[in-house]
């Protein structure tokens, strides 16, 4: 079974901080997925990462995927009260799509 | 255009009785999961169907569980004998990936939230 650990599990910053957030396995991967949830509603795609080393924009959200495919990193520049919710890391492999248990992000004003 | 539709929206059951959740997939997609999501936690896989048969049934806890696609849209989540551990948001996804479509991306449902008291 393929694991994915997110980290951290929880984070409150201030509006307008930066922040990182990370997916790490001990697994390699063929693509990595990051996904939003708010509550009462189901999990949305951000980003798919499929190359070692590969790093995707979405306005201020950076996606970074190790090279050796094991691993990712999301960054967030000047964070906003909208960017509150969990972040979920998805692993897609020979088992399926794997989840990690996700980061709560809240955003304060 | 439409997107995953999930019925109920919340399902309150008595321990040991018989509940079916529902997916509505989005039209034209082959591939459908079921997965389920206990507070605090990230999804956990239960299933996935390509077209009308299971490719994958590996994360179904146990045989109290079963799942149907008889037509290759909708499918149905079937819990027999409901234990109050069975108490979850069970989420259903879409992708139009064919076969080995895991790394598609999914389109999730809002999910049943399942209490079994």
């Amino acid at each position: 079974t393929q694991l994915l650990e997110q980290s951290p599990q929880f984070l409150s910053i201030q509006e307008g901080e930066n922040l990182t957030v990370y997916c790490n396995s001990s697994s390699v991967f063929s693509s990595l997925q990051w996904y939003r949830q708010e509550p009462g509603e189901g999990p949305v795609l951000l980003v798919t990462v499929v190359t070692g080393g590969e790093v995707k924009k979405l306005k201020r959200l950076t996606f970074q995927f190790g090279d050796a495919r094991k691993d990712s990193s999301l960054h967030i520049t000047a964070a906003q009260p909208g960017d509150t919710g969990l972040y979920l890391c998805a692993g897609g492999g020979a088992d399926g799509l794997t989840f990690g248990k996700g980061t709560h992000l809240i955003i304060q004003p | 255009g439409a997107g995953v539709s999930q019925t109920p929206s919340n399902k309150v059951t008595e321990k040991g009785k018989y509940v079916e959740l529902r997916c509505d997939p989005i039209s034209g997609h082959t591939a459908l999961y079921w997965y389920r999501q206990s507070l605090g936690q990230g999804p956990e896989f239960l299933i996935y169907f390509q077209g009308t048969g299971a490719a994958d049934d590996s994360g179904l806890p146990n045989d109290r569980f079963f799942a149907v696609r008889p037509e290759g849209s909708v499918s149905t989540l079937k819990i027999q004998r409901t234990e109050r551990g069975d108490s979850a948001v069970y989420l259903c996804a879409s992708s139009p990936g064919g076969a080995g479509s895991y790394n598609s991306p999914l389109h999730f449902g809002n999910g049943t939230r399942l209490t079994v008291t």
